[in-house]
């Protein structure tokens, strides 16, 4: 079947602009998750959405970054007034449930703020 | 508390060899520890995971040694491959579902 899938593959943007980025988890995964990484900070936790609870926000790096999912499917990252060190691929990943289950991963999408 | 702390950084190994990746922890909470395995633009894939309630899990040609005292857990990848070439990462997690990742091996294998 399918796996999660990530658009863009690659966004360049001028500092200063919004992008926002898209995950499409494995149908029928309940938990989602974003992931950032970079080569000075490996793989960094961002955020999960696990069902109908509220969502564990506790690695986003300041209040320029946020997500939702909707329906419980897709989700969208969307990082504001985007500066320079925001560079980094951008992770997604999905699972059957959000306890010690396997996380399956996107492809990322490689953003670049000039 | 939360780290995961992974070494070597880089690791170069002849066809055939053993490679020996370690990661240790602080969190005594953690009670999942999965490798993944990365290729050059491609997302991790989970490679074999742990939990402390055993010390050793074998998967083919990998084996994760896991040792609760020493809050240490190990990759062991036996008769490598230059197909094993990639960037490996430690994790852990505890009952949260976000994963902790060590800060990865380069793996390099020579025919």
């Amino acid at each position: 079947g399918a796996g999660v899938s990530q658009s863009p593959s690659n966004k360049v943007t001028e500092k200063g602009k919004d992008v926002e980025l898209r995950c499409d988890p494995i149908s029928g995964h309940t938990a989602l998750y974003w992931y950032r990484q970079s080569l000075g900070q490996g793989l960094e936790f961002l955020i999960y959405f696990q069902g109908n609870s509220a969502p564990d926000k506790s690695g986003l790096p300041s209040d320029r970054f946020s997500a939702e999912r909707t329906g419980g499917s897709v989700s969208t990252l969307t990082i504001q007034r985007t500066q320079q060190e925001d560079s980094a691929v951008y992770l997604c990943a999905s699972s059957l449930v959000a306890v010690n289950n396997e996380q399956f991963f996107g492809p990322g999408t490689r953003l670049t703020v000039l | 508390q939360q780290q995961v702390k992974q070494s070597p950084q880089s690791l170069i190994v002849q066809k055939g060899g053993i490679s020996i990746i370690n990661c240790a922890y602080e969190n005594t909470a953690f009670d999942y520890f999965p490798w993944y395995q990365q290729f050059p633009g491609k997302g991790p894939a989970l490679l074999i995971a742990i939990r402390p309630d055993v010390s050793e899990k074998k998967e083919g040609r990998f084996t994760i040694s896991f040792n609760k005292s020493a809050k240490q857990f190990s990759l062991h990848i036996m008769d490598s491959q230059p197909g094993d070439s990639a960037t490996y990462f430690c994790a852990a997690s505890n009952q949260g579902g976000k994963l902790i990742f060590g800060q990865g091996t380069e793996l390099s294998v020579k025919p």
